[in-house]
């Protein structure tokens, strides 16, 4: 059966570190994409980035950068240099295509918190 | 960018009551979703609509109806409001390849005294 783990549950840094948040699924299909969300405080959920599961290449936009390993299941997201408005809770899901009818299946979260 | 619109962003219904919760997107998406965010409980998904008339049950339909008579609205109705449906509600949409993301509203935090 398909699974998201997020198994931070909450990551508190000082700001400026860097801190990786993880992500491993669990799916039987060879195609598939899995997907970051970042919700701040105030509850938007808004979209990040998209893996496709053909695509190994680990991608970096600007402090984010994320590591995709098909061999251990795994789609990390690093920020690098954080930053207090880096504070909020970030979400991994897998979507499975096609069949699925388009549904996400969803982390719990890691709720990051970035102090000054 | 896409853009997806909430109805309200904050709102207090009582026990009983029908409750309408409206979302409206502006890309022409085939593909609409409501999920319901609870502490403890990540999203979870409660109707989904891939077309015009057609709805989908989700993971937690139950106490819930939708409405899709138009391509860019999806409706939540909460045909007798319990306190148990105090949650905060998001409304996605999705075009229709398989690989692209859902967007979502700012979600409306529901209170049913």
């Amino acid at each position: 059966a398909q699974k998201v783990t997020q198994a931070q549950t909450e990551i508190s840094v000082v700001e400026k570190e860097d801190v990786t948040l993880d992500c491993v699924y669990e799916t039987r299909d060879t195609t598939y994409y899995l997907f970051w969300y970042k919700q701040p405080p105030s509850g938007e959920l808004v979209f990040l980035i998209r893996r496709n599961s053909f695509d190994e290449q680990n991608e970096i936009s600007g402090r984010y950068s994320w590591n995709f390993q098909k061999s251990t299941s795994s789609f990390n997201f690093t920020i690098t240099a954080s930053q207090v408005v880096d504070s909020a809770v970030y979400f991994c899901a897998l979507s499975e295509a096609p069949g699925s009818n388009y549904q996400l299946i969803w982390g719990a979260g890691t709720k990051l918190i970035i102090k000054p | 960018d896409v853009k997806v619109t909430q109805s309200s962003r904050y709102l207090v219904k009582r026990t009983g009551e029908k409750v309408f919760l409206e979302c409206v997107q502006d890309m022409d998406h085939e593909n609409m979703f409501w999920y319901r965010q609870d502490p403890g409980l990540g999203l979870r998904l409660i109707y989904f609509s891939y077309d015009v008339k057609m709805k989908e049950k989700g993971d937690i339909p139950e106490g819930y109806s939708v409405s899709r008579e138009k391509k860019e609205r999806f409706s939540l109705i909460l045909e007798s409001a319990s306190t148990n449906q105090t949650s905060m509600y998001l409304c996605a949409s999705k075009g229709g390849i398989s690989n692209q993301p859902q967007h979502f509203g700012d979600g409306t935090r529901l209170s049913i005294l």
